[in-house]
């Protein structure tokens, strides 16, 4: 079956322009997770919905991310104004919320800021 | 700050070796233990989600044990091959709503 798909596969930004990455979670699975990896570092959370309702935001590192899932199913992560600190992998992942449930991952947006 | 570490951070083997990580979290307010497999230019994939102390997972050579007192998690490979080779991540909850304290995983090259 279909599994967690993130678009772009890469992306190339200017610093200072804005971004929109796209993360189509797996058909029935109502949480969806963002996650930022840097460079030799592990995925590190930056926000978590429960179906439209984005319940934990708290590891948006400023006000320039902002993330959205306003139907429930496909959620988008805004990066504004992007600077050069921003340049990560993001890891969107899906599951259908349960105790013992596994995080299934997409591939993940590259994104390089420069 | 929960803090997540992972040994060793890097792993060469030779094709048939046996192997282990581990994985070290806080022993207080545990919820789970989750371990993925990442390949390089693919997705990070689900090994095992564990709950109970002393609670043992195996998935064909695949193993994963849990001391939630001590706060640690081995994962073992045996009879290691070259499709293993991966990074290794854990990662601890503590809220219930799966959101994951990740280390900063194990990469393992196994050499044919």
């Amino acid at each position: 079956g279909a599994g967690v798909s993130q678009s772009p596969r890469y992306k190339v930004a200017k610093r200072g322009q804005d971004v929109a990455l796209r993360c189509d979670p797996i058909s029935g699975h109502v949480s969806l997770f963002w996650y930022q990896q840097a460079l030799g570092q592990g995925p590190e959370f930056l926000t978590y919905f429960q179906n439209e309702a984005q319940l934990d935001k708290s590891g948006l590192p400023s006000d320039r991310f902002f993330a959205e899932r306003p139907e429930g199913s496909v959620s988008t992560l805004k990066i504004q104004r992007t600077q050069q600190e921003d340049s990560a992998v993001y890891l969107c992942a899906s599951s259908f919320g349960d105790l013992n449930s596994p995080l299934h991952f997409g591939n993940g947006t590259r994104l390089t800021v420069t | 700050i929960l803090n997540v570490e992972q040994s060793p951070q890097s792993l060469h083997v030779q094709e048939g070796d046996s192997t282990n990580f581990t994985c070290s979290f806080p022993s207080s307010n545990f919820y789970a233990l989750h371990w993925y497999r990442w390949e390089t230019a693919k997705s990070p994939e689900a090994l095992f989600v564990m709950t109970l102390n002393g609670d043992e997972k195996k998935k064909g050579q695949i193993s994963a044990t849990l001391n939630t007192k001590e706060g640690y998690s081995y994962l073992y490979i045996k009879g290691s091959q070259p499709e293993d080779s991966a990074t290794y991540l854990c990662a601890f909850e503590n809220t219930g709503f799966q959101k994951l304290v990740f280390g900063t995983g194990t990469r393992l090259l196994v050499s044919p």
